[in-house]
């Protein structure tokens, strides 16, 4: 089955700077990555995605890249602000497992004002 | 505006006891997910199903199972519970066409311990 890794498991950045998260996969069939964050007691919750037909998708200031032949795909945030502080997951999903999501460990994004 | 609700935040059982679990959304969406998470472990996926009656084993369904018998409720439900299920159990939901995935919407999460 698929398997996501996700680096770094702890990131702490300097309120302004960026923060680059980076994730994984080993399922040539993976074709949608969705990026989910969640705050402190509160549910996952999406904040981009990508199909696996796109090397690129921004929205304001996050962004998502994805390298299908390296297997690696990539959130980029800018102007990190402190609400950005949260645990963020990586997914990767294959076309042929019915909707299922391989999620990666996460990682404690801590922007420092 | 999705709406993925669970029946508990959070719950106390003593072990060996049956526990049910419920989770129920309003949008009308054919695949639901029951996740348990734990710290760093990310979300590991218990069961899902794509239809009523219809369900799937993820990656850790030993000690689980599920029922859907409405489209709306997914109910999960631990048969003699364990110390071991002390987490906290998400559950999801998203749209179903074919095998374009979607984004799933996630309920507030109950926390169990098993004591």
């Amino acid at each position: 089955g698929e398997n996501v890794e996700q680096h770094p498991s702890t990131l702490s950045v300097q309120e302004g700077d960026s923060a680059v998260i980076k994730c994984t996969y080993s399922d040539s069939a993976s074709n949608y990555f969705p990026w989910y964050k969640q705050e402190l007691g509160k549910r996952p919750q999406l904040i981009i995605d990508i199909r696996s037909n796109v090397g690129e998708k921004k929205d304001q200031r996050i962004a998502v890249t994805l390298n299908k032949t390296a297997k690696h795909f990539s959130l980029h945030i800018t102007e990190t602000q402190p609400e950005d502080s949260a645990v963020y997951f990586c997914a990767a999903s294959p076309w042929n497992t019915g909707n299922q999501f391989y999620f990666g460990t996460g990682t404690s994004l801590t922007v420092i004002p | 505006d999705v709406k993925v609700t669970q029946s508990s935040r959070y719950l106390v059982k003593r072990t060996g006891e049956k526990v049910f679990l419920e989770c129920v959304q309003d949008m009308d969406h054919e695949n639901m997910f029951w996740y348990r998470q734990d710290p760093g472990l990310g979300l590991r996926l218990i069961y899902f199903s794509y239809d009523v009656k219809m369900k799937e084993k993820g990656d850790i369904p030993e000690g689980y199972s599920v029922s859907r018998e409405k489209k709306e409720r997914f109910s999960l439900i631990l048969e003699s519970a364990s110390t071991n299920q002390t987490s906290m159990y998400l559950c999801a939901s998203s749209w179903g066409q074919g095998n374009r995935a979607y984004e799933q919407y996630f309920g507030p999460g109950t926390r169990l311990t098993v004591t």
